[in-house]
């Protein structure tokens, strides 16, 4: 149980374009999905935090008209890269929490490779 | 401010034990996991301790005493696949999680 799937799995674009990462919980209701980036070597960095049909709460330094979350469903988030550049190339990955309290278990998407040319 | 403690690389030997330690200092204390990473992939959840004591699931085992701020992972009868990173992640009193930068573990034959 608690499978999160996350697509796609590997994008490589052009500067300038606008790229859509999706984030489903397959088999439960995920209260609360984040998003995470991860450069090479480096740790888990949190990008957002989002709730079923609100805002994302977005971490300090993180544009948020850079990257648009929406949390539409209980088991649906979308992570939008907009006018991605090359600095923006990174692994995403998102995660989702099942029940109402936050000390339950993150499961984790494959992750997004994306690479911005 | 709030910081997670962890070795940044350990080697130990196919068959052996290794234990990885971590050490925290956050704002109130919620719980904290051991999660799996190989590289290129998603971490995968491993553990969960919020009392301490030791939980043990299969090989692998966690251990958390809260007036220390320690908790260890231990991974025994290592095989090769268990070559990856290994992080500790703590929830404080907000229920934000904190993450460690994890531990890369390598095995050799």
């Amino acid at each position: 149980g608690a499978v999160v799937s996350q697509h796609p799995s590997r994008v490589i674009c052009k500067s300038g374009t606008s790229v859509k990462i999706e984030c489903r919980s397959l088999d439960f209701q995920a209260t609360t999905m984040f998003w995470y980036r991860q450069f090479p070597k480096q740790s888990l960095m949190l990008m957002a935090t989002s709730n079923e049909g609100s805002k994302a709460t977005y971490e300090q330094g993180v544009e948020k008209d850079k990257f648009l979350i929406n949390h539409a469903s209980l088991t649906l988030s979308t992570l939008t890269v907009t006018s991605a550049h090359p600095e923006d190339s990174s692994f995403y990955i998102c995660s989702a929490t099942t029940g109402d309290h936050l000390n339950q278990p993150q499961h984790f998407g494959d992750g997004t490779r994306l690479s911005i040319l | 401010g709030q910081n997670i403690d962890q070795p940044t690389e350990m080697t130990a030997t196919e068959g052996a034990i290794v234990q990885i330690n971590c050490t925290y200092q956050t704002s109130g204390f919620n719980g904290l996991f051991w999660y799996q990473q190989h590289a290129g992939e998603a971490p995968t959840f491993l553990s969960y301790n919020v009392l301490d004591g030791l939980e043990e699931k299969g090989r692998f085992s966690s251990f958390l005493s809260r007036s220390k701020g320690y908790s260890y992972l231990l991974l025994k009868e290592l095989q090769m696949k268990d070559s990856a990173s290994y992080l500790c992640a703590v929830i404080n009193s907000n229920y934000q999680l904190i993450w460690g930068a994890g531990t890369k573990l390598i095995i050799k034959p």
